[in-house]
């Protein structure tokens, strides 16, 4: 079946650098990334929708120059937490599109801001 | 808008006990409706889905049917598991590979 691979599965970084997320889809073309943040006991909340080959669209609230999405190709798309602050400690899940109304989901990325 | 509403948690429950966890939604359109798991540490996975009414979905002994009249797609378990403890989102789909909108979860815990 689909598999959308999502590296790192954690990382801890220092306020004030910059953390890159990749998600590839390994056995299928992904034209369209969508991008969730989850917060601890709580629900996903899609943060942006990233297409291959052109700019992502951002859910209102979310700011697109601290998260920069990049979807260079059909089977890499990124997520780039620049200037990283403690609240944006959370855990990041990207998912595609597949066949027959199937969603793959990547394993989700904890990110510790310290 | 379009919305879920999904029963809170946490759901504690005895093994082989019957599991019912409620969903409604609100929609503009005809959606598709899912469940997904999550288990601890993990991404979601999809349990089950259903496209249109009165279709239903199943899956490792998981049902749910899509109720136009009531918009409701609840998740039954005749029998669950210890290995059944996880997070489950109820979720829904206006058009085909567009974005999901999701319930805020359902913690299940099973006790042996």
């Amino acid at each position: 079946g689909a598999v959308v691979s999502q590296h790192p599965s954690r990382v801890i970084c220092k306020s004030g650098t910059s953390v890159k997320i990749e998600c590839r889809s390994l056995d299928f073309q992904a034209t369209t990334m969508f991008w969730y943040r989850q917060f601890p006991k709580q629900s996903l909340m899609l943060m942006a929708t990233s297409n291959e080959g052109s700019k992502a669209t951002y859910e209102q609230g979310v700011e697109k120059d601290k998260f920069l999405i990049n979807h260079a190709s059909l089977t890499l798309s990124t997520l780039t937490v620049t200037s990283a602050h403690p609240e944006d400690s959370s855990f990041y899940i990207c998912s595609a599109p597949g066949a027959n109304y199937g969603y793959t989901f990547g394993s989700g990325t904890r990110l510790t801001v310290v | 808008g379009n919305s879920v509403t999904q029963m809170e948690g946490p759901v504690t429950l005895s093994e082989e006990a019957f599991l019912t966890i409620n969903c409604t939604y609100t929609a503009t359109g005809y959606p598709s409706l899912f469940w997904y798991v999550q288990y601890p540490g993990e991404g979601l996975q999809l349990l089950l889905k259903a496209t249109k009414a009165d279709d239903k979905g199943s899956n490792k002994g998981f049902e749910a049917t899509y109720r136009k009249e009531t918009t409701s797609f609840h998740l039954e378990k005749g029998s669950v598991q210890v290995s059944d403890s996880a997070v489950y989102f109820c979720a829904l789909t206006l058009n085909r590979d567009d974005k999901i909108i999701f319930g805020k979860g359902t913690r299940l815990h099973i006790l042996p």
